[in-house]
């Protein structure tokens, strides 16, 4: 069945760093999330991505859809304490409703 | 209240005990999901509701029986639940089956421990 590759599995970095986190698919996506999970809460959505080569950002985040459709991006630039959380990526593939998810990059920032 | 609601957020069980998990959305969503989530486990989809009809059952044993009332409500009764069955049980809906211009949107979860 599809599989999605989420890495790294964790980061430690200092407050201020930018982060670079990604999602490999073995197939081909339509559509990509990226979420939050905040300790103790549901997963919120950072940014949707629709289309092959998209980079979208909301606020300090950047997302990019790869160009093969099979990866994503994630950028955080400059830190701060509260990125703190488990973030996901997800894809969902042409002709299904279901969405696959990453496991998720657990991030902690030190300040 | 706005978004998807869970309650109730944390519930210990014994193997023997029925109960059920309860999820609200206000969100005029068409669909609703139940997810398990275990640690370092992708999320595990288990029932998928659309316009209150069943769409999806994933394998998932029969001592976990969801239930859609209505479009804004979603149940998950449970009954003589295995200690493996403890995780975070969320729920999702969306404006329609797997699509949505804001994808999936998440409860806070039940954090269920059974002992």
């Amino acid at each position: 069945g599809q599989q999605l590759n989420q890495s790294p599995q964790s980061m430690f970095i200092q407050e201020g760093e930018d982060v670079s986190m990604n999602c490999t698919s073995s197939s081909i996506f339509n559509t990509w999330l990226w979420y939050k999970q905040d300790p103790g809460e549901g997963p919120v959505l950072l940014i949707a991505l629709y289309k092959a080569g998209e980079l979208t950002s909301n606020g300090r985040l950047t997302a990019q859809f790869g160009i093969t459709r099979k990866d994503s991006f994630l950028n955080i630039s400059a830190s701060i304490p509260s990125d703190v959380g488990i973030y996901f990526c997800a894809g969902q593939a042409s002709g299904t409703y279901k969405y696959i998810f990453g496991t998720g990059t657990r991030l902690k920032v030190l300040a | 209240e706005t978004g998807v609601t869970q309650t109730p957020r944390h519930l210990v069980m014994g193997m023997t005990n029925k109960k059920s998990l309860k999820c609200e959305q206000h969100l005029g969503h068409n669909a609703m999901y139940w997810y398990k989530q275990s640690a370092k486990k992708p999320l595990e989809l288990m029932f998928v509701y659309s316009l209150e009809e069943r769409v999806e059952n994933n394998s998932v044993p029969s001592r976990f029986s969801p239930e859609c009332p209505n479009s804004s409500h979603l149940f998950l009764h449970l009954h003589t639940l295995q200690p493996e069955d403890s995780a975070l049980y969320l729920c999702a809906s969306s404006q329609d089956l797997g699509q949505g211009p804001d994808g999936y949107t998440f409860g806070s979860g039940t954090r269920l421990t059974v002992v």
